[in-house]
Order: structure tokens, then sequence, then C-alpha cells
């Protein structure tokens, strides 16, 4: 099965500009995850959805940051007007919670957005 | 504090020594799952455990749910094994998934 897929791979912007991160999760999974990773520390969770419904978006930096997910599968993740401290990488991950099988989160490769 | 914490922050290895990580967690979880980050920052699934433990090869994982601890094993160490490895926990009511602070191995021949 195809992966968990992030475009762009790499971005860099001026402070106050704006920028668009996309997923597409890996079929048939209904739990979808972003992620910030700053360098040389952990990724921490953003936000994440079941299907096309916001579940937790406590971490989300609500007057700049916004995340959709429409349809239940692909994902935007945007940064209104970046600032130096949201210099990281962006990862997107997906899984497919409940039933038998055991529920792996599937990471995509990341975006890596430089804020100068 | 943080619900997942992660010993220890670094480690150095020469090849053929055996080593462990360890993850502790504030609440109750209810699976963990470790990853090793590789030099082009891609996470790999080593490990996924909703309790007991699991080998594969040279690494070993054990996660107890009610002693609220997850362990990852490396034997016989090579220079492949350098990365960053991560322990990742599911609240016991939640699909939230939150990650510990980071191992950082070194490996040296």
């Amino acid at each position: 099965e195809a992966g968990v897929t992030q475009s762009p791979r790499y971005a860099v912007l001026q402070e106050g500009q704006a920028v668009s991160f996309w997923c597409d999760p890996i079929s048939g999974h209904d739990t979808l995850y972003w992620y910030q990773q700053p360098r040389d520390q952990g990724p921490q969770l953003l936000v994440y959805f079941r299907d096309e419904a916001v579940i937790d978006n406590s971490q989300l930096p609500s007057d700049r940051f916004s995340a959709v997910r429409p349809k239940g599968t692909n994902s935007t993740l945007k940064i209104q007007s970046a600032k130096q401290g949201d210099t990281a990488t962006y990862l997107c991950a997906s899984r497919r919670t409940g039933g038998a099988v055991q529920n792996t989160l599937y990471f995509g490769a990341g975006t890596r957005l430089s804020v100068l | 504090g943080m619900p997942v914490e992660q010993n220890p922050p670094a480690l150095s290895l020469y090849e053929g020594a055996d080593s462990g990580l360890r993850c502790n967690f504030s609440t109750t979880m209810k699976s963990v799952q470790w990853f090793q980050q590789n030099h082009r920052g891609r996470l790999i699934t080593l490990f996924y455990l909703a309790q007991g433990t699991k080998e594969n090869g040279r690494l070993k994982s054990t996660f107890n749910s009610k002693e609220r601890y997850s362990t990852l094993h490396i034997k016989d160490a090579q220079l492949e094994d350098s990365g960053t490895y991560f322990c990742a926990a599911e609240g016991s009511n939640t699909d939230k998934v939150v990650f510990g602070t980071g191992t950082r191995l070194q490996v040296s021949p």
C-alpha cells in the first residue's frame, strides 16, 4: 500500500508570510495527526482528526494555525503569518483506530519549514 | 509535567555493546510505539505494543501498562543503529499519541 504523502518537502519563508502543508494519509486510515518537530526535539502533537472531525486541537496556536480535513481523507495545515519560532519539521501521520488490528502510526517524510 | 519521560537523552556505545532505553509514563497508557529517526528525519517504526514483549533481531521491547513504563533493548549495537529513538504512547481513554523527548544514540567502531 502507498504510504503517507506530504508536500512540499521544504519551504522557506519570510516572517509574516503564509504557508500550507498538505497530507495524503494511507487509504482507509480514519485518524490523522499533525506534529511539529523543532530541531533536536521530539514531535509535538498539534491537532488530530478522526474522519473529518477535529478531536483535539488544544496545542494548535489558533491565532495563526488552522487545520482541516473536509472529506475525512486529505488534510491541510496552514500557518497564516509565520514567525521564526515556527521553524520546524511538520509531520503528518495516520492510522486505523479500533478493530482487531494493531493501530500502528505511519508517518510521512515531513515538510521542513524555515522562517527567516 | 510531561506525560512521557524518556531516558537517557543521549547514549554512546561501541560496536557490539548492549544497552537499553526506557520511557516512563505519568498515567496509564493503552499502547506504545518505538521509532528510530534516521539522518534524513524519517520516523521508522520498530515496535508497536499493547502489552508484553516483542523481539525483532537485535531489538527487544517491553511494555508494562500497569507499571507505566516501556523499554527498548539493543543487543550487539551496529553503526547503522545510530540515530534518535523515540517512544510514543497512546492514552488509555483517547487516540492521542504523545512522544517522549528522544534518545540520541551514537555507535562508534
